[in-house]
This record gives structure tokens, sequence and C-alpha cells, in this order.
């Protein structure tokens, strides 16, 4: 069955670093998502991108952040600059129609130190 | 704004025993709702959806009904497995915001059952 991947599964990174995300999506899917989950609190949603470009974004998607999709295959989240409130489990997702049916990775654990 | 309310976890049953775990949502209009599960070390499923009232979603063994008069969507199994361990999401998406819905989560809980 197709798979949404993410890496690293773990990062740890100093505070003030930039940090890459990478997410590789299903292949014939066309919207893409970043979800993220600090610890004991709800999936957050950051983030969806369709056709190159932002289609929505939350309140906690700030100037920090930025997404991409480099080429034909990879999906990456960067935080410029990242804080310990940064610290989360960060999700990936693809689909197909954008309304449900998403794919989700199995997340990156970051760490900010 | 949109919001899901789940049950406070953990939670931990013996096998074989019925499973309720309870979730309420907040929504203008008519939202589409969700159960996902996370296995231990895997990425979020999709368990089982209703996109409308009275609509029942079915999968492996758990339902959950679109209750519109509760606003809930509670997740039920008659007999849980060691196997349904893993931590379970509810959520709703608002599909008049279009084909790129985002999902709203509820906070999770976690279910252990013993063997």
């Amino acid at each position: 069955e197709p798979e949404v991947t993410q890496t690293p599964s773990h990062q740890v990174t100093q505070m003030g670093q930039e940090v890459i995300l990478r997410c590789v999506p299903i292949s014939n899917h066309l919207y893409f998502y970043w979800y993220r989950q600090i610890l004991g609190q709800k999936v957050e949603f950051l983030v969806s991108f369709y056709n190159n470009e932002i289609s929505e974004k939350s309140e906690i998607f700030d100037d920090q952040f930025s997404v991409e999709r480099p080429d034909g295959s990879n999906f990456t989240l960067k935080i410029r600059s990242t804080k310990l409130e940064d610290s989360a489990m960060y999700f990936c997702a693809s689909s197909t129609t954008g309304n449900y049916g998403y794919t989700f990775g199995s997340g990156t654990r970051l760490t900010v130190v | 704004g949109d919001s899901v309310t789940q049950m406070e976890g953990p939670v931990t049953l013996s096998e074989e025993a019925f499973l309720t775990i309870n979730c309420t949502y907040t929504a203008t209009g008519y939202p589409s709702l969700f159960w996902y599960v996370q296995y231990p070390g895997e990425g979020l499923q999709l368990l089982l959806k209703a996109t409308k009232a009275d609509d029942k979603g079915s999968n492996k063994g758990f339902e959950a009904t679109y209750r519109k008069e509760t606003t809930s969507f509670h997740l039920e199994k008659g007999s849980v497995q060691v196997s349904d361990s893993a931590v379970y999401f509810c959520a709703l998406s608002d599909p008049r915001t279009g084909a790129n819905s985002k999902l709203t989560f509820g906070k999770g809980i976690t279910l252990s059952v013993r063997p």
C-alpha cells in the first residue's frame, strides 16, 4: 500500500537553528498538508498546499515557517529559527481529493533544546 | 471556530471487553466526522468516517454514528483485542471550505488492551 514517508523520524536541534523536515507524499496525490502535535495536546493544522502554492494556513504558521515542493516528489517544512515551543511531532499528509481520505506519514519528532 | 472534544484517557481494558470512546464536536454547518488511529511507530490511519447525520461509519469491528442532535460521534467496539492498542483521534472537516478541507482533531486517547 502506498505510504507517505517522513524523514528524519527524530531530530534534535538547538534553539535558533534552522530545521527542515522532509516528506515524500504518495506519487499521484495533489494536496499536501503539515500538522503538528505538541506533547499532550491536540493535533493542529499548520498548512495545506496545492498546485505549488499555499491553500490555507493556520495562525501558528507564521513567518518562521515555510513550505516547498522543490521537485516532483518531496514536500518540505522549514522552520527558520526554532524556539523551544516548536518541539512537537510533525505529521505530513497527502490526499487526492483533499476532502477526506488523507494518508499521513509516521511523523518527525522535533526536539528543540 | 470548530472544535472536537474527546474523553480523557488513557483507557485500559481486558481483551474482549466492550469499548466506548466519547467524542463531541462544535461546528457551524454540517461537518464530516472521522476517527483516526495511530498504532505505535506508525502514522495516523483513517479508521472510519461519516459525512451526514445518522450515518454510521464502520471498519474492523469499530462503529460510530453521526448524531447531530447530541453533536456526538462516539466510537464503539463490541470486543476489543490486544492488537487494538493504539491512540484514537476524533476529527472533523467542514466540506463547505472545499476540496482542501483541513481536519480539526481532538486530543486523542490512548487505549491499552490487556490479554
